[in-house]
Order: C-alpha cells, then sequence, then structure tokens
C-alpha cells in the first residue's frame, strides 16, 4: 500500500477483555516498530521487528503485551485482559532499511479501556 | 531523568515569526537526531534527520544539532498557521550498540497566530 495502515482506527474495550491491534507496513519495509502514546508522555517504544529476527521485546511493559509479525509483513499487537492504563494511542512505524531513521508512522489505533 | 527531555509547551507565536524547538538528552550514544511533525490524531510525519552535530536546511526549516552540549534544536522561519502541530524529537545510537529504538521527547505543541 500508499502508507502504514493500522485497523481499527478507535477500539473502546472493557477492563479485563483481550484486544488485537493490527499494522500493515508499508509493501517491502523490513523493519517494524510498535509505540504507544499516551497523553502527556511522548511515544514509548514497545517492540521492534528486523527481518527473521528474534524481536526486541525490551519495551514491553508486561506480559500481558505481545506482538508477532506474519511473513515479514503485516503484524498483530496483542494485549491480554485490558486496564485502565492500557489506554492510550498505539502507533505502528515501518523502515526500508531497519535503520529505523526514516520511519513513516500509521495513523494509530485509539485504544479506549472503560 | 529521562533520556529525553523537551518542553511541552504550549507555544504560540504570531504568523510570520521564526520558532524554536528544542530538547536535550543525556545519553551520549545518540548519534541521529529527527524532528517528527504531528497533527491532531494524526500519525506522526519525519520534518528533517541530522547525523552527529551539525546544522541542516530544509526549506523553512533548520534542524541544529549540539552533541557537545547534548542539545538539538528545530527552527521554523516565516511561521505559518499550517504549521501549528506538535513536535517531536528523537534520537537513536548507532546500531552497533544493539538498540535500533527511537526514543522519543514528550513533543512541543505549537499555535501559529494568523
Amino acid at each position: 500500500g500508499a502508507g502504514v495502515s493500522q485497523s481499527p482506527s478507535n477500539k473502546v474495550t472493557e477492563k479485563g477483555k483481550d484486544v488485537e491491534l493490527r499494522c500493515d507496513p508499508i509493501s517491502g519495509h523490513t523493519a517494524l516498530y510498535w509505540y504507544r502514546q499516551s497523553l502527556g508522555q511522548g511515544l514509548e517504544f514497545l517492540i521492534y521487528f528486523q527481518g527473521n529476527s528474534a524481536p526486541d521485546k525490551s519495551g514491553l511493559p508486561s506480559d500481558r503485551f505481545s506482538a508477532e509479525r506474519t511473513g515479514g509483513s503485516v503484524s498483530t499487537l496483542t494485549i491480554q485482559r485490558t486496564q485502565q492504563e492500557d489506554s492510550a494511542v498505539y502507533l505502528c512505524a515501518s523502515s526500508a532499511r531497519g535503520q529505523g531513521i526514516e520511519a513513516f508512522f500509521g495513523q494509530g489505533t485509539r485504544l479506549t479501556v472503560v | 531523568q529521562k533520556e529525553v527531555e523537551q518542553d511541552p509547551g504550549p507555544l504560540s507565536v504570531p504568523e510570520g515569526a521564526i520558532v524554536s524547538l528544542n530538547c536535550t538528552y543525556s545519553n551520549s550514544a545518540f548519534q541521529y537526531f529527527m524532528w517528527y511533525r504531528q497533527y491532531s490524531r494524526k500519525g506522526p510525519e519525519l520534518l528533517m534527520y541530522t547525523y552527529s552535530s551539525g546544522n541542516k536546511e530544509d526549506g523553512r526549516f533548520t534542524a541544529q544539532v549540539d552533541k557537545s552540549s547534548k542539545y538539538i534544536s528545530l527552527f521554523i522561519r516565516d511561521s505559518q498557521p499550517s504549521d501549528s502541530a506538535t513536535y517531536l524529537c528523537a534520537m537513536r545510537s548507532p546500531r552497533y550498540f544493539g538498540n535500533e529504538k527511537l526514543t522519543f521527547g514528550t513533543g512541543t505543541r505549537l499555535t501559529i497566530i494568523p
């Protein structure tokens, strides 16, 4: 596609439910990042995929968070047993060279846990 | 203490003024410096990228990096109402440090008053 596509754009869920957020990177991009943006907190790194290498999961805040990337393309971020503090905008970015320098972001998924 | 500090503003200036946006950082391993612009409810858009110290100019935008002071700046000349957005600084260390994540500031909200 022309850009990074994320779905859904908005998600409201009840506390304790599981949610899945999807990211379609730009075709051919080997690197994929997930960030979380909370009000007044800037962008918080969650996880990074580069080709077939093991992902860098160092930013995942708890074991309720997991992500996978199938076929080196689409990625899914899963949050289990959602909590109110998980409410944020979840942003996905992809990069052509794995340098992270020219990283192009999607529009984000706004998650609200009620 | 956060690795990257950025004044959240808000900053309001009249149309045509020169805008100065700044970030400081503590990690001396950072070599790549970026500025992103984010409009409301949109994903961040890469504006400028600079490697190591020095200046880079692109149209009305100038990015400066002073590694000795761990201080980066973005200048916007002849500011326009369409420049009203949140500006995020981001930085990263070289790949050989084994950490490819982008570390962001919290963002400065800028309003250009017509």
